[in-house]
Parts: structure tokens; sequence; C-alpha cells
């Protein structure tokens, strides 16, 4: 069985401030994917990342930056110079039809 | 390229009734998953369907279920409505086959009280 954690229920910055959300994860599938997903005020979950088990480098997209680390079973994901519009919640999905209770994320101006 | 599309948009019911909700995939996707996302929670799955055959279900009773059509539309039903099904329901298209490692493409939910 697939189980997530998202130990931050909210989290609150100010603009231009690092945040980390962090998650951790169970599964005993030795091959899987992780994913987060921002769903914004107004509902509509949007796809950010998908990583897949084997592959534990870091990866940089922009602002967003993402720690897999498989022996912690954590997949951490970074907002560099955080921004109000990043304001959302952010959840992870270890597998694609298992998400996590999410992290809501305030960016106050 | 038209994205998902779910109606109605709100919705409300009372405890017993039965209702109806429907989702248009995003073009060429032919797998649908619902989910229920109550208040304050993250999304749970209900069901997937994949060229028209369920393919997974979630922790949910079988007054919930569902359709999938020739253009990989769906909808899902659920019957003898009772008041924990206040949620939004989300429909979530991907391609070309099983979600468990395709990113999925959601709609905007439909938002159901049941009172």
């Amino acid at each position: 069985a697939q189980k997530v954690t998202q130990a931050q229920t909210e989290i609150s910055v100010v603009e231009k401030e690092d945040v980390t959300l962090d998650c951790v994860y169970e599964t005993r599938d030795t091959t899987y994917y992780l994913f987060w997903y921002k769903q914004p005020p107004s509902g509509e979950l949007v796809f950010l990342i998908r990583r897949n088990s084997f592959d534990e480098q870091n990866e940089i997209s922009g602002r967003y930056s993402w720690n897999f680390q498989k022996s912690t079973s954590s997949f951490n994901f970074t907002i560099t110079a955080s921004q109000v519009v990043d304001s959302a919640v952010y959840f992870c999905a270890p597998k694609q039809l298992t998400f996590g209770s999410g992290t809501q994320l305030t960016v106050l101006p | 390229e038209t994205g998902v599309t779910q109606s109605p948009t709100h919705l409300i019911k009372t405890r017993g009734q039965q209702v109806t909700l429907r989702c248009s995939s995003q073009s060429g996707h032919n797998t649908v998953s619902w989910y229920q996302q109550a208040l304050g929670q993250g999304p749970q799955f209900i069901f997937q369907y994949y060229r028209e055959e369920e393919n997974g279900r979630g922790n949910f009773p079988p007054r919930f279920s569902g359709l999938q059509f020739p253009n990989y539309s769906s909808e899902l039903n659920v019957n003898a409505l009772e008041l924990d099904d206040s949620a939004l329901y989300l429909c979530a298209s991907s391609f070309p086959g099983l979600a468990s490692y395709n990113e999925q493409f959601f709609g905007p939910g439909t938002r159901l009280t049941v009172l």
C-alpha cells in the first residue's frame, strides 16, 4: 500500500523568501513515479513534476527545485524567491492515484 | 487543444437523491480518473476508466459508479446521497494508458453539496 505524509499543513512566508515543502512516502514498489501537483484557489490541480524512482538527480526548473532521496523516502520541493502567485495548496503524490493531504502555502507581499 | 471540462460547476442535492457528474477528457486521452476531495483534504481516488472499462477502484462503496463512452468522456454517478458526499469531485485524464506514470490533466471540478 502507498502512504504519503506531508507533515506541514500550512506554511506562510514573505515574498522573495525561499520555502521547502516536505514529502515522505512509503511504498513496497521497487519502481515507481513521484509527482507534485499545485492547486491554486481556483481549484484545478496543475501538474508540476514527475520523477522516476531510479533517477535521484535533483532537478531545477526556474524557481522550482526538487530533492529526491530514495534512502530516506523523501521527495521535497523548494521554491526559490517565492512570489504571491505561488500561494496554493501543494500535493505530493508518490503514486499517481494517491495524494498526500497537501501543504497550504501562503506567500505574503 | 481543449482541456478537461466538467459539468456542472456546482450542484446542490438532498440526502437520498442521485446525482450524475460529467467529464470531457482532453483530446486524445483515453484514461479518465475520478477523485473526491473533501474540504482541506487531498484528492481521494474513486475509480479509473481505460478504454471504456473500469480499471482500478479506490475505497468507495458500490453506490459510486461510472461510465466511459467511446469518445472517452465519462460520468460519475452517486446513488443514495449522504451528507458526507459533499465535496469537490475532480476528473483527470491522461494518455496513453494507465495513470500510474503519466501526468494527469485535471478539470476544474464539480462542487457537490448534499443537504
